[in-house]
């Protein structure tokens, strides 16, 4: 059975660069939609953007979020991250990495990361 | 954005009852609605996606059902372990959207 693990710093300064890793185990990287979202605390659920391997890798980006987001995988390592620029407090949450599983043209979650929360404070 | 309404944003109930949970998308969505669990402090977990298939490994007391713009989560039996979020999730179009919650309490 896959499992996702997020990893990174808990605490990220304002106008920096919050970077998360999610390591995948149980299951190849390829074939699926590797996506990140983001719950801030005692709210709902933000999806942020995914990344998928083949077709010459391809993304798609919440676009709330568009122009500070950046989602790569690392078939090499079995892992794929999140890199958002220019944080502001708003971007304090727990982040989620989740695996998506086609359907039709689409793609749902069948699997997430337990979670881990960045906040973000000088 | 497709905006995704739940109703209601909470509910009490009690261990054995039938809960129902609505969901509404601001536009069609056929049947790409996707259903999660979340207990306190926990990840979410998939319970329902296509609005009605049930992930693997995820019991029969947990039903989905619904096409279009209208969709209905069912759970029966309430359990102790039952009482948790739960968020619909649309995957029609980009950006994916979840609703607002229902939180089932006792």
């Amino acid at each position: 059975q896959v499992q996702l693990q997020e990893s990174g710093p808990g605490l990220v300064k304002p106008s920096e660069t919050l970077s998360l890793t999610c390591t995948v185990s149980g299951g190849p990287i390829s074939s699926y939609y590797w996506s990140w979202i983001r719950q801030p605390p005692g709210k709902g659920l933000e999806w942020i953007g995914y990344f998928y391997i083949y077709n010459s890798g391809n993304n798609n980006y919440n676009p709330s979020l568009e122009s500070r987001v950046t989602i790569s995988v690392d078939t090499s390592k079995n892992q794929f991250s999140l890199k958002l620029s220019s944080v502001t407090a708003a971007d304090t949450a727990v982040y989620y990495c989740a695996r998506g599983n086609s359907h039709e043209y689409s793609y749902y979650f069948d699997s997430w990361g337990q979670g881990t929360l960045v906040t973000v404070s000088s | 954005d497709i905006q995704m309404t739940q109703s209601p944003s909470s509910l009490s109930a009690s261990v054995g009852d039938r809960v129902t949970i609505t969901c509404r998308a601001s536009q069609g969505i056929t049947t790409y609605l996707a259903w999660f669990q979340q207990r306190p402090g926990k990840a979410p977990k998939s319970l329902i996606y296509a609005a009605s298939r049930l992930q693997s490994g995820v019991p029969s007391k947990f039903s989905g059902s619904g096409s279009g713009t209208d969709f209905t989560l069912t759970i029966t039996s309430l359990q102790p372990e039952d009482f948790a979020t739960y968020y619909c999730q649309q995957y029609n179009s980009f950006p994916f959207t979840f609703g607002g919650g229902t939180k089932v309490e006792i």
